[in-house]
This record gives structure tokens, C-alpha cells and sequence, in this order.
């Protein structure tokens, strides 16, 4: 069962380049999020879809844009990189809201902005 | 709005020790609760969850109880083993008096646990 799918799993990017991370489902999940994990923060949401064809902010969003290409796909842009970039971040989906709100999270993305 | 705070870490045991890890909240609503873990190299998973006030969240020995007096949901293992050593992570996500989760979840800054033989 692959479940949340996330490419690359690492990525050394120069400031000013631009890059976007990949994150699929198999789980026919109708919510997709993207957290970005920072030591001594936590988890923090830069962007979640509650449904296809939908997208909304989330606590950190500057510097960062979505797709929800369709309903297994959601991809995370970085337009032009900042070292405050630097961060692993997660893919995440869930079934439906109403449904206790459960996520399931992908293995993580190691990014590194120079 | 919704936040959660859990006790500081890192937090260091010996095999067969009891553990506590304090985990409080805030919320609007009618919050569910879950400890995420997180073991070196992986993603979150779902370690267990509480939905409502007074119920009782249990998995791999771990437990932890939805106290809604005290705005808290803190973690529980009477005898942990070297293979729990992880990141843990409290959350909540919120819900209307109707029952329909918000769907975002919001984290505690997690407690890195290491345990030794």
C-alpha cells in the first residue's frame, strides 16, 4: 500500500531558485494538506484542500503556492527559495471532514535553501 | 485560536520506566484529539485519539484521556521499551457542536523521547 507519496525526498536548492514538491494518494482522500516541520515548532499548515478544485492558507503561507491537480495529486511551489525555506515538509490527506480528522502523512521532503 | 502546548522535552528513560508526556489545549469548539509519533527517518502516524470528553484513547500500550476540565490529553505508558524512542506529537482538530471536523490539524512542537536499555 503506498498511501501519501511525496518526490524528491531530498533537494539542495541555491536562494532565488525555484522548485515545487510532488505529493500523490491512493486513499480516494478528499482533503490534502501540506505542513512544513521546523525544530522546536512543530507542525505548522502552509496550505490544505479540503476538496478538489479548492485551496486554502494555512498558518504559513508566504513564499509558497498550491495545485490540486485532481483529486489524488497536490503539488507545493517555492518560487523563488529563501533560506527560511529550509525545512521538512509533509504531505498529508484525510478522508472528509466529519470524520474524526485523522491524517495520513507521507514520508517527508528534507529541503535545504543555501 | 486553537493551540496546543506539550511539556518540554527531550525527555530520557530507562527500559521499563513509566512515562507521562503533558499535553494541553486550546479551541473554539468541540476539539477531537491525537498523539502522532514520529520514529527517525519517517512521517507522523497515528499512535491514538480521543473524539469526545472523558473518552479514553489506548494503543501499543500507550493511552491518554480526553479531559475537557483540564484542557488536557496527556500521553501515558506504564513500561516503555527502546523501540518507542520517537518524536511524539499532540494535536487536536477542531469540530462544530455539529460534529464536523474543521479538517485541519494543529501540533504541538513535539517531544523527542529516548529510551535506554
Amino acid at each position: 500500500n503506498a498511501g501519501v507519496t511525496q518526490t524528491p525526498k531530498f533537494q539542495v536548492l541555491k536562494t532565488g531558485q525555484s522548485m515545487t514538491l510532488q505529493c500523490a494518494q491512493d486513499m480516494n482522500h478528499n482533503s490534502m494538506y501540506w505542513y512544513r516541520q521546523d525544530p522546536g515548532m512543530g507542525l505548522r499548515l502552509i496550505y490544505y484542500s479540503a476538496s478538489e478544485g479548492t485551496t486554502d492558507k494555512g498558518e504559513v503561507p508566504n513564499g509558497y503556492n498550491v495545485s490540486r491537480l485532481n483529486k489524488r495529486e497536490f503539488s507545493l511551489r517555492l518560487e523563488s527559495a529563501a533560506p527560511s525555506q529550509t525545512s521538512v515538509y509533509f504531505c498529508a490527506s484525510s478522508a472528509m471532514r466529519g470524520v474524526g480528522g485523522e491524517l495520513f502523512f507521507g514520508e517527508g521532503s528534507r529541503l535545504t535553501v543555501l | 485560536g486553537d493551540s496546543v502546548t506539550q511539556m518540554e522535552g527531550p525527555v530520557t528513560l530507562s527500559e521499563e520506566a513509566f512515562l507521562t508526556i503533558n499535553c494541553t489545549y486550546t479551541a473554539t469548539g468541540y476539539p477531537s484529539l491525537f498523539w502522532y509519533v514520529q520514529y527517525p527517518g519517517e512521517g507522523l502516524q497515528l499512535l491514538l485519539k480521543a473524539t469526545k470528553a472523558d473518552d479514553k484513547g489506548s494503543n501499543k500500550g500507550f493511552e491518554a484521556t480526553y479531559r475537557k476540565e483540564t484542557t488536557s490529553f496527556h500521553l501515558e505508558k506504564g513500561s516503555v521499551q527502546v523501540s518507542d524512542s520517537a518524536v511524539y506529537f499532540c494535536a487536536l482538530s477542531d469540530k462544530d457542536a455539529g460534529g464536523t471536523s474543521y479538517g485541519k490539524l494543529t501540533f504541538g512542537q513535539g517531544t523527542i523521547l529516548t529510551v535506554h536499555p
